[in-house]
C-alpha cells in the first residue's frame, strides 16, 4: 500500500522567506507524486507532479519540488513566500493506475507580513 | 469553460437519513472520482466512475454508492447517515486517457450530520 506523510500540520513563515513543506512517501513501486493546494472554501488545485522524468519539478506560482529516492522524499519549496501563498498544501501519491490518489493529512502554510 | 461543479454546497442531515450529492465534470472529461475530506484530514478516495461503471473503490462501506450518467455527470449517495459521515465531499474529474493524477476538483459539498 502506498502512503505519504507530511511533517508538520502548520508551517509559519514571514513574507519573503523560504517556504519548505515536507513530504515523505512509501511505495513498493516507483511512484507518481503530486502536490495540490487548497485555498479557503475552494477545491484542490494541482501545483506540480513527478512522473519519473526530471527529479526537480517546477510548478505553478514559483513552487518546485525535488524527488529524492534515497530519502523517499518529495519536499515542496518556494524561494520567497507571498501573502497569497497562505493555503493548505497536500502531498499525494498515485499507483499509476486509474488516477486514484492517496493524500497526506495536509500542511497549513501561514504567511505573516 | 466551466470547471467541476457540485451541488449542494452545504447541507444538514440527521442520523439515519440518506443524502445525494451531485457533480458535473469539467467539459470534455469522462471520469469522475469522489473523495471524502474530514475536518483536519486529507481527502480520502471513495470511488471512481468511468463509462457509467464503478472502476475502483476505496475503503468505504456499501452505504456509499454512486452513479454516472451518459453525460458523465455523477451522483454520490450515502444511506443510513452516521455522525462520522460529516465531511467535505469532493468531486474530481479527469480524462481516462489523460495524465495520471491530474484531477480537477470542485469546491465540494459540506455535509453535516446531526
Amino acid at each position: 500500500a502506498q502512503s505519504v506523510t507530511q511533517l508538520g500540520s502548520h508551517v509559519s513563515v514571514s513574507e519573503g522567506a523560504l517556504v519548505l513543506l515536507r513530504c515523505n512517501y512509501s511505495s513498493s513501486v516507483p511512484p507518481y507524486l503530486f502536490w495540490y493546494v487548497q485555498y479557503p472554501n475552494q477545491g484542490l488545485q494541482l501545483l506540480l507532479k513527478y512522473t519519473s522524468a526530471a527529479t526537480l519539478v517546477k510548478g505553478i506560482n514559483g513552487f518546485e519540488a525535488e524527488f529524492k529516492k534515497s530519502e523517499t522524499s518529495f519536499h515542496l519549496t518556494k524561494p520567497s513566500a507571498h501573502m497569497s501563498d497562505a493555503a493548505e498544501y497536500f502531498c499525494a501519491v498515485s499507483d499509476r493506475g486509474y488516477s486514484t490518489l492517496t493524500f497526506g493529512k495536509g500542511t497549513m502554510l501561514l504567511v505573516s507580513p | 469553460d466551466a470547471g467541476v461543479t457540485q451541488s449542494p454546497t452545504h447541507l444538514i442531515k440527521t442520523r439515519g437519513q440518506q443524502v445525494t450529492l451531485r457533480c458535473s465534470p469539467k467539459s470534455g472529461h469522462d471520469t469522475v472520482s469522489w473523495y471524502q475530506q474530514a475536518l483536519g484530514q486529507g481527502p480520502q478516495f471513495i470511488f471512481q466512475y468511468y463509462e457509467e461503471e464503478e472502476r475502483q473503490r476505496g475503503n468505504f462501506p456499501d452505504r456509499f454508492s454512486g452513479h454516472q450518467f451518459p453525460n458523465y455527470s455523477s451522483e454520490l449517495n450515502v444511506n443510513a447517515l452516521l455522525l462520522g459521515d460529516s465531511a467535505l465531499y469532493l468531486c474530481a474529474s479527469s480524462l481516462a486517457q489523460g495524465a495520471v493524477g491530474e484531477l480537477f476538483f470542485g469546491e465540494g459539498s459540506r455535509l453535516t450530520v446531526l
